[in-house]
């Protein structure tokens, strides 16, 4: 079993739509969250960071940690096509820094016009 | 601009062949960091490095090598010990704040390595 996992997609959806992508993980020393987005052939770039549970938004993405049940979401409101992207989650235990970063697989998400 | 220039964006390597791929960054961070990326995989780190001339091995090390000579490269040679190297593979960096913590990684645009 992986230590997280997240569907591969691909996820199609229509413009305007509310996103949900998610990931769930087994380690529960995990405290560290992040959400990255990755347009195609390209490196991905950080959207959202949150420590412990909770919620944290940034404009028209929320994301969400539920430690009780190992699972993070990211929501995207009023979705666009230009948010068409491959979209990673990781995570890491306290202890430790980048090189104890563990990515799931990517989910790819297309927005449909 | 400021940022991390990887190249050559894509790149074919012969059976027995060695082949180095660059990274350079002018963010001024400490630690870099080489990652592959397969399809249906995470992202898979293969060398760090969080200070000039140190530099330890990932969760993938065999068959390739890297240097850190100078703060802004971080090369990886991909040798031809490595049986399975298609792959896209992403260079990143960070600040170091501190253990246990966890800065913005910046990657950047990757190489697409092909075995012909």
């Amino acid at each position: 079993q992986k230590e997280v996992e997240q569907d591969p997609g691909p996820l199609s959806v229509p413009e305007g739509a509310i996103v949900s992508l998610n990931c769930t993980y087994s380690n529960s020393a995990f405290q560290y969250f992040m959400w990255y987005r990755q347009y195609s052939r390209k490196g991905p770039e950080l959207l959202m960071y949150t420590y412990s549970s909770g919620n944290k938004e940034d404009g028209r993405f929320t994301a969400q940690v539920d430690k009780s049940s190992k699972y993070i979401s990211l929501f995207i409101r009023d979705s666009q096509p230009s948010d068409s992207a491959t979209y990673l989650c990781a995570m890491s235990a306290s202890t430790f820094g980048n090189e104890k970063l563990t990515f799931g697989t990517g989910t790819r998400l297309t927005i449909i016009p | 601009d400021g940022g991390i220039t990887q190249s050559p964006k894509y790149l074919f390597r012969k059976e027995g062949q060695n082949v180095t791929l660059s990274c350079e960054q002018n963010l001024n961070h400490d630690a870099m960091y080489w990652y592959r990326q397969d399809p249906g995989q995470g992202l898979r780190l293969i060398y760090y490095s969080q200070i000039v001339n140190d530099f330890q091995k990932g969760d993938i090390a065999e068959g390739y090598s890297v240097s850190r000579e100078k703060k802004e490269s971080f090369p990886l040679t991909v040798t031809s010990a490595q049986k399975n190297p298609t792959a896209f593979y992403l260079c990143a960096s960070s600040i170091v704040r501190g253990r246990g913590t966890n800065e913005k990684l910046f990657f950047g645009s990757g190489t697409q390595l092909s075995v012909l």
